[in-house]
């Protein structure tokens, strides 16, 4: 089965916090993508990050880092010192050849960062 | 700002009518996605072209087509429209059509329908 799970409906901190978005993943094949995708309250889709399978390490932007680790099929992000511009709906995603070029999303986490 | 442009940003229909939905990819994407937001079903994948061809299927219903034209615009077309029709479109473009591309998203089109 392809799934993407976000079991976090939504999170609320206060600013300066770090907050970690969780993202769990079920596929069958060995060689699969996840993103991340960022949704404003302005509603666009924004492109944070793109992970392929063979690629574990950990990687780091600014306040933004992703920890991807395959035993645990996981792939979270976390923001370190929230901001209020932080806030919106993070989408975790997952492409695969299972279903061609088929992104699936999870459910998505609202995010709200108070000041 | 992703480069996809959609056009029309909110669209208002009755039920039972037909709309198109455009949308133009970022400059040399030669693939179109077109995916729907909604409340209860989230954000699903609908259906995917590829340099004027369909590459991939997704939850599409038969109510709706789509299709790529040789400028490489696409058209999403939703007829004999449904309450549950009512949601966020929204249309995205990669470099090519292979999976793991980064897909760019378009601001989308919101449809309500009456």
């Amino acid at each position: 089965a392809q799934k993407v799970t976000q079991a976090q409906t939504e999170i609320s901190v206060v600013e300066k916090e770090d907050v970690t978005l969780d993202c769990v993943y079920e596929t069958r094949d060995t060689t699969y993508y996840l993103f991340w995708y960022k949704q404003p309250p302005s509603g666009e889709l924004v492109f944070l990050i793109r992970r392929n399978s063979f690629d574990e390490q950990n990687e780091i932007s600014g306040r933004y880092s992703w920890n991807f680790q395959k035993s645990t099929s996981s792939f979270n992000f976390t923001i370190t010192a929230s901001q209020v511009v932080d806030s919106a709906v993070y989408f975790c995603a997952l492409s695969s050849n299972y279903n061609n070029n088929d992104m699936r999303f999870g459910a998505g986490t609202r995010l709200t960062v108070k000041p | 700002d992703s480069g996809v442009t959609q056009t029309p940003k909110h669209l208002i229909t009755a039920t039972g009518q037909r709309v198109t939905l455009r949308c133009s990819p970022r400059s040399g994407d030669l693939s179109v996605y077109w995916y729907q937001q909604s409340l209860d079903q989230g954000l699903q994948f609908l259906i995917q072209y590829y340099n004027g061809e369909e590459r991939a299927k997704g939850n599409i219903l038969e109510r709706f087509s789509a299709q790529q034209f040789p400028d490489l615009h696409s058209e999403l077309n939703l007829s004999s429209l449904e309450l549950g029709d009512s949601a966020l479109y929204f249309c995205a473009s990669s470099a090519s059509g292979t999976r793991g591309n980064e897909q760019f998203f378009g601001p989308g089109t919101r449809l309500t329908v009456l």
